[in-house]
């Protein structure tokens, strides 16, 4: 079975450029999350998903951040503008369900570095 | 926000040497903990934690959890070159139920 699939692998931009992140979660997995890692701290959330509706997007920044999942599919994460502070790994998961009985499985993750 | 505390925040051992990662959680409607691995990239799942005092086991893992003291460890025996990574425990649970990671103990195991 496929994991979750993220791409790119890794990004460097410059600060006020856009920038878009791909995930395409396990196959028959309805719930999808973005996380944001920083260096030495653990995944914070950002986003969920249940198919296509965002039902938890109270952490994602909006004034620069947005992320779609038009299908209830695969999802986009966009920055725009990015800011230096952006740097740090965007992480994908999916879990067959958004309930706490469920594991979630991550990708590989994005690694952004703003200069 | 309920806090997720993991300690040691790093540990250097050496290979055959057993380890005990700690995870202490404050939250209000506990519903699960979750170990996790992470390497170089993705998280990888380790266990599901729900119900007190039930041990789970996987080879020369396993983990246990104390709902009433609040916390949870993760045990490694035997420890290997390829345990070295950073353990992340995580719970679900709060008014929004969702997974609240702590920091992570990062472990290194020397030959």
């Amino acid at each position: 079975e496929a994991g979750v699939v993220q791409s790119p692998r890794y990004k460097i931009i410059e600060k006020k450029q856009p920038v878009a992140f791909w995930c395409n979660p396990i196959s028959g997995h309805n719930t999808l999350y973005w996380y944001l890692q920083n260096l030495g701290q653990g995944p914070e959330l950002l986003i969920r998903y249940e198919n296509e509706e965002a039902v938890d997007d109270s952490q994602l920044p909006k004034d620069r951040f947005s992320a779609e999942r038009l299908k209830g599919v695969d999802s986009t994460l966009k920055i725009q503008p990015a800011e230096l502070g952006d740097s740090a790994v965007y992480l994908c998961a999916s879990s067959l369900s958004g309930g706490s009985s469920y594991e979630q499985y991550f990708g590989p993750g994005t690694r952004l570095t703003v200069t | 926000e309920d806090k997720v505390v993991q300690s040691p925040l790093s540990l250097v051992v050496h290979e055959g040497d057993t380890v005990t990662l700690n995870c202490s959680y404050e939250v209000t409607n506990f519903r699960s903990l979750l170990w996790y691995k992470q390497e170089k990239k993705a998280p990888t799942f380790l266990f599901m934690l729900t119900s007190s005092g039930i041990e789970k086991k996987s080879g020369r893992l396993s983990s246990i959890l104390d709902k009433k003291e609040l916390f949870s460890i993760l045990n490694i025996t035997a420890t290997q070159t390829g345990d070295s990574a950073i353990y992340l425990c995580a719970r679900y649970g709060g008014a929004t139920n969702k997974l609240i990671f702590g920091t992570g103990t990062l472990l290194a195991v020397q030959p």
